[in-house]
């Protein structure tokens, strides 16, 4: 089974608008890590936000948040105001383990335009 | 600039040479991962190195090895080249002990085998 699925191959928003990427995964440790990156035309990869899966709140940073629901075990990305800088390739990552060291497993990602 | 240096940005090469990656982590990580990023197999984790020790290990051909130097740079080498393993390999680093576990990427060597 896949540990991460991210279903949306491609993404288009408006300007200024809210957009919501999706990400499920499959772990059975109890500790786990999730992460978003974000990877530009440029190829680098940026790292976004963080989700431990003991965190009482979702996450937060800036413009990005994670909404994330345990039970169903989805760790959804929330871009507000989209920006043209925002258009990239954005991929969700599981760490097993309690997010210390740890290998990361990646999603196929989902490709973001946004729309002037 | 996420600290992590990776020489060189592109490469190359013909099938059945052999090439070698290196990295650089960023000043006082100890860990260093390889990634391949294709598109056939998306984002696949290589290998694991912490302080100079093997930690974890993925989907690592055996065409593929790499190190750690006491220096705490990585080499990732890969040998008889097919046209499959044309890619972009990046190394990651982390910083030592318990925390978020964030990977810290470098920019890519980018492999073409021709």
């Amino acid at each position: 089974a896949q540990k991460i699925t991210q279903t949306q191959p491609g993404m288009f928003v408006q300007e200024k608008e809210a957009v919501t990427l999706d990400c499920t995964y499959d772990t059975s440790d109890p500790s786990y890590g999730l992460f978003w990156y974000k990877q530009p035309s440029s190829g680098e990869m940026i790292f976004l936000i963080y989700q431990g899966s003991y965190d009482q709140q979702n996450a937060t940073e800036g413009r990005y948040s994670l909404n994330f629901q345990k039970a169903r075990k989805s760790a959804n990305l929330v871009i507000s105001a989209s920006q043209l800088g925002d258009s990239a390739m954005y991929f969700c990552a599981l760490n097993e383990g309690g997010g210390s060291q740890g290998n990361l497993i990646f999603g196929k990602g989902t490709k973001l335009s946004v729309k002037p | 600039d996420s600290g992590v240096t990776q020489t060189p940005k592109h490469l190359i090469t013909a099938t059945g040479q052999r090439v070698t990656l290196r990295c650089s982590p960023r000043s006082g990580d100890l860990s260093v991962y390889w990634y391949q990023q294709s598109l056939d197999q998306g984002l696949q984790f290589l290998i694991q190195y912490y302080n100079g020790e093997e930690r974890a290990k993925g989907n690592i051909l055996e065409r593929f090895s790499a190190q750690q130097f006491p220096d705490l740079h990585s080499e990732l080498n890969l040998s008889s080249l097919e046209l499959g393993d044309s890619a972009l390999y990046f190394c990651a680093s982390s910083p030592p002990g318990q925390g978020v576990g964030e990977l810290f990427f470098g920019e890519g060597s980018r492999l073409t085998v021709l």
